[in-house]
């Protein structure tokens, strides 16, 4: 596609709930990066992955966040037991080379209730 | 381990002015990459400017140019000429070596352009 296209752009969770976003990448693109950005914060790091593997999913902060990629293009982030913690905005990039030119959708806002 | 900081939260500017907006890096890695994303209030993340680390010459891209001072750690944004377009959260960040090239994102700068 044109661009990093994120969905659902917006989402309302109970506690407990599970939830799953997804990101379409940038075709071609074998790099991509899994963010959450907080109110006022900058981007934190979650997971990468380089072609269909986790390469770095260093960033998780717990055995509840689980992310994807089985044919190396769409990835799904998925979030068990969901808590209010778990509110923030899931950026998604994707990058050809991983040098630079990161290219970020527009963001999954999550909201749990 | 790579750690970027902007210590303005907040900073405002007249239309057509110049405003310079601050970063400044920690990493052991000799090699690296700094950049620049504009994230207005829709949220998504626009890419401005890159420079790399072995680049003598300061990135420039339009009105948006990068003061990169490596013996300082610092890779400061100047934009010129402000337009109230510019007004949104400029983040600073910066990857590293080692085949992940997984960037590390300062905290950002709220930019408030005047007319």
């Amino acid at each position: 596609g044109a661009g990093v296209s994120q969905t659902p752009s917006n989402k309302v969770t109970e506690k407990g709930k599970y939830v799953e976003l997804r990101c379409d990448p940038i075709s071609g693109h074998t790099a991509l990066y899994w963010y959450r950005q907080s109110l006022g914060q900058g981007p934190e790091f979650l997971i990468y992955f380089q072609g269909t593997g986790a390469a770095d999913d260093s960033g998780l902060p717990n055995d509840r966040f689980f992310a994807v990629r089985p044919e190396g293009s769409v990835s799904t982030l998925k979030i068990q037991r969901t808590e209010r913690g778990d509110s923030a905005v899931y950026l998604c990039a994707s990058s050809a080379t991983g040098e630079y030119g990161y290219t970020f959708g527009s963001g999954t806002r999550l909201t749990v209730v | 381990a790579q750690k970027i900081t902007q210590t303005q939260p907040g900073m405002f500017v007249q239309e057509k002015e110049a405003v310079t907006l601050d970063c400044t890096y920690d990493t052991s890695d000799q090699s690296y990459g700094l950049f620049w994303y504009k994230q207005p209030s829709s949220g998504e993340m626009i890419f401005l400017i890159y420079q790399g680390s072995y680049d003598e010459q300061n990135a420039t891209e339009g009105r948006y140019s990068l003061n990169f001072q490596k013996a300082r750690k610092s890779a400061n944004l100047v934009i010129s000429a402000s337009q109230l377009g510019d007004s949104a959260m400029y983040f600073c960040a910066m990857r590293g070596v080692g085949g992940s090239y997984i960037p590390t994102f300062g905290r950002g700068t709220s930019l408030i352009v005047h007319p």
